[in-house]
């Protein structure tokens, strides 16, 4: 089936520094990329659609400025956390749809991301 | 607009029985539906998918869920539960831009 990858599967940093998280499609190639955001015993937030060659569309709420999205090639996506405080704390997903019409979306084992 | 709710946060059955986990969706257009199931600290794994072929759908680990238009209800069951089947589950449906819409989850404990 269809994998997923991401890395790191853990980061710890400290207040006011980024960090990039990496998703990759690893057997197949994926246009459209998902990232979500998941609280503790909460349901998954989608926060932006990654295009492959295009600018990320963002949901409503979610700073473009501070989560910044490239999707520089058909199996490769990053999200990066800029100037990342405490309250961006949380268990980061992304997901790959695959292609031929049936929208099914494969997900990465998500980065747990902890700010100090 | 899509939308999914899932009835019971927390579902509790014993090893060997049934496991029926409810899903009901709003969409104004066919959907597309699926389950997914996740593990502590893991993502997301797909169990199974509903696009308009056949009602009932069979997935992996002897889930299988059937899609009722007339009550809007894509329920997930598996005749006997296992302890590995201890997890959390979400139902999704589809929205425009191949977006999915989750429900707030499910947690099934499998009591020994």
């Amino acid at each position: 089936g269809a994998v997923v990858s991401q890395h790191p599967s853990w980061v710890i940093c400290k207040s006011g520094t980024s960090v990039k998280i990496e998703c990759r499609s690893l057997d197949f190639q994926a246009t459209t990329m998902f990232w979500y955001r998941q609280f503790p015993k909460q349901s998954l937030m989608l926060m932006a659609t990654s295009n492959e060659g295009s600018k990320a569309t963002y949901e409503q709420g979610v700073e473009k400025d501070k989560f910044l999205i490239n999707h520089a090639s058909l199996t490769l996506s990053t999200l990066t956390v800029t100037s990342a405080h405490p309250e961006d704390s949380s268990f980061y997903i992304c997901s790959a749809r695959e292609g031929g019409g049936t929208d099914t979306q494969y997900f990465g084992p998500g980065t747990r991301l902890t700010v100090l | 607009a899509q939308s999914v709710t899932q009835l019971g946060s927390h579902v509790s059955v014993s090893e060997g029985a049934l496991v029926l986990l409810r899903c009901n969706y709003s969409s104004s257009v066919p959907p597309y539906l699926f389950w997914y199931v996740q593990y502590p600290n893991q993502g997301l794994q797909l169990l199974l998918k509903y696009t308009s072929a056949a009602t009932l759908v069979k997935g992996i680990n002897g889930f299988e869920a059937e899609f009722k238009k007339s009550e809007t209800s894509f329920h997930l069951t598996k005749p006997s539960a296992h302890m590995s089947d201890a997890a959390e589950y979400f139902c999704a449906v589809s929205r425009e831009a191949q977006k999915l819409v989750f429900g707030q989850g499910t947690r099934l404990t499998i009591n020994p």
